[in-house]
């Protein structure tokens, strides 16, 4: 299971901390995703990161932005979004690789909203 | 970027009718494809990986097929379950999905 937290009206410019809590698998054994989608309108990959924390992406939309992190210890991955902008407002997911590969997402969170506006 | 282009956007269709969604890249993402549906308010669904590999608890009557650019996602006999929103996503570069394809009741 996955569940998602952080939800919350921000302002433009502003940051924001989402988390999400991993159970019921070994969250250690699996790479990781973020994954959002703007009101009305289809998934965007954002960002992921290999089982081990070495080796991450960003899509050029939060390069620089935005910093993907997790702790196996906690079971948890987090997603640092800063410098937030109106076109972020989104509801965003986490979602888990199969095992260790970078691949498709076989489960997801049920997602938490983030709306940017002044 | 690998660009990921479903066709059609929206596809009315009637109970037991047999529908097929057609995913196509940009350019060759050999059969690293998945489709997910998802359903109003909830999370995406993953459905078929590996371009044709069902996942497990995802009924037969749904199929995907493809390889290269050209990939469709087949509902057999379509249930009242059915009715959702598919996506269709490359895993060969990064990751990129297709715009989604509504699928109403006709």
């Amino acid at each position: 299971q996955l569940v998602e937290s952080g939800a919350d009206l921000v302002k433009p410019g502003g940051s924001l901390r989402l988390s999400c809590a991993a159970s019921g698998f070994d969250f250690s054994d699996h790479s990781m995703a973020w994954i959002r989608q703007a009101p009305g309108t289809g998934l965007e990959w954002i960002s992921f990161i290999s089982h081990s924390g070495r080796t991450i992406y960003y899509a050029d939309s939060v390069k620089g932005r935005f910093i993907v992190s997790r702790d196996n210890a906690k079971n948890s991955l987090y997603l640092q979004m800063n410098s937030l902008r109106d076109e972020d407002t989104a509801i965003y997911y986490c979602a888990r690789s199969p095992l260790r590969v970078a691949a498709y997402f076989d489960s997801w969170g049920h997602g938490t909203l983030v709306t940017v506006s002044s | 970027d690998i660009q990921m282009t479903q066709s059609p956007s929206t596809l009315s269709a009637s109970l037991g009718d047999r529908v097929t969604i057609t995913c196509r890249a940009s350019q060759s993402v050999s059969t690293w494809v998945a489709w997910y549906q998802q359903k109003p308010g909830k999370a995406p669904k993953l459905l078929i990986y590996k371009a044709s590999t069902l996942e497990s608890g995802v009924p037969s009557r749904i199929s995907g097929s493809g390889s290269g650019t050209e990939f469709t996602l087949t509902i057999s006999s379509l249930q009242p379950d059915d009715f959702a929103t598919y996506y269709c996503q490359q895993y060969n570069k990064m990751w990129t999905f297709g715009q989604g394809t509504r699928v109403e009741i006709k």
